[in-house]
Formats: C-alpha cells, structure tokens, sequence
C-alpha cells in the first residue's frame, strides 16, 4: 500500500524564521513530488514540484528530495503570517498512464507574528 | 486562462435527490480528475479521465457517477447521498501529472441532510 507520510504538527515558527516541513514516502517507484498549500475552507494551491535528487528553489520556497531516504521537505524562509496554512505533501505514484496524486495528511503551519 | 471552475460552490441536498456537480478548464490539459476531501483529511482521488475516458476508478460507490462530455467538462452525478458523503469535492486538471502536478478548482462544500 502506497503511503505519504507527514507530522500534522501544528508547528508553529516565529515570523521570518525557516519553516522546515517533511515527508516521507514508502513507495520506491514514486518519481515525482509536490507540495501543496492549503488555506481554511480553500482549495490545495500547487507551489513547487521536484523531481530529481537535491535542492529546488523557488523564491522563498525550497524542495529538497533524497530518493534514497525516500524524503522530500520544503523549506520557507523568512516566513509570513500569510504563510499559514496546512502544507500537502503528494506523490505522483508513477503506475504508468494517467494517475492521481497520493496525499500525505498534511502539516499545519502556524507563523508567528 | 490558468483556471479550473467549479460549479455550484455550495450544494445541499437531500438524500433522495439527484445533482450534478460541474467543472471545466481551458487549458487544454488532457486529464481530470475527482476528488473528494473530508475536514482535516488529504484529498482522496476517486476518478481520473484521460483524454475523455475514465482510466481509474478507486472502487467510488455507485452513487457517485462520472462524465466526460468533452476534453474541457467534467461532471460528477449524485443520487441517493447518505450524509456521510457531505464533504468538498474537488476538480483538478493537469497537462501531464508526473511533470506538471495537479491544478485544483475551488471545489464545492456539499451537505447531505
């Protein structure tokens, strides 16, 4: 069974700290990753996605991945109280053709002001 | 036009009642995808339509009933709902999941009462 994994905090982090979220997941074949963020009674926004092993920047944001732990994080620096949120990890789970994307449960972020 | 739209965004109904749920996207993306999210759950995937047929159904009780009038619609036919299944249904489309993720709409709240 394909799993994702992610702490549901909260975690809570002082404005314009690093926030570090984490996930992991126990399907090898997995060949493509994406964080999602989520506000209250909102749909899930795509903010970054990463496929090779290392570090994607993007703005504020970074995606780091090591397939070998079968982990990916992100990163937020200099974090805003806009940066509250519940962070969705997801895997695409590569079965070939068109396929979904699995979810972790999802970190919610709390920045404090 | 970086959109998927959901219709309606809010939907009561009883438990003998037929509805529809409606979304469309024109950024020519060849599959959609169902899903539904219980408060303080991930997204769980229920149907995926690559180019107009349905390629993945993960096991959706028959009361839930998906159509693909054409590469930009979608719809989702509910009839005879038990309660259980209030929760926000969510419209995604994408280009090529492995590469480009998952482009979400905003969804609609449904309430069965």
């Amino acid at each position: 069974q394909k799993e994702v994994e992610q702490n549901s905090g909260p975690l809570s982090v002082p404005e314009g700290a690093i926030a570090s979220l984490n996930c992991t997941y126990s399907d090898r074949v997995s060949q493509s990753f994406f964080w999602y963020r989520q506000y209250s009674g909102k749909s899930p926004e795509l903010i970054m996605s990463i496929y090779s092993n290392g570090d994607k920047e993007d703005g504020r944001f970074t995606a780091q991945l090591n397939k070998a732990s079968q982990y990916v994080s992100l990163l937020i620096r200099d974090s805003q109280p806009s940066d509250s949120a519940t962070y969705l990890c997801a895997v695409n789970p590569a079965r070939g053709g068109a396929d979904g994307l699995t979810f972790g449960k999802g970190t919610h972020l709390i920045i404090q002001p | 036009d970086t959109e998927v739209t959901q219709t309606p965004k809010h939907l009561v109904m009883g438990m003998t009642n037929k509805k529809s749920l409606k979304c469309e996207q024109h950024m020519g993306h060849r599959a959609m995808y169902w899903y539904k999210q219980k408060a303080k759950k991930p997204p769980e995937l229920m149907f995926v339509y690559s180019y107009e047929k349905l390629s993945i159904n993960e096991s959706v009780p028959s009361r839930f009933s998906p159509e693909c009038p054409n590469s930009s619609l979608l719809n989702l036919h509910l009839h005879a709902l038990q309660p259980e299944d209030s929760a926000l249904y969510l419209c995604a489309s994408s280009q090529g999941i492995e590469l480009w993720g998952a482009f979400f709409g905003q969804g609609t709240r449904l309430t069965v009462v």
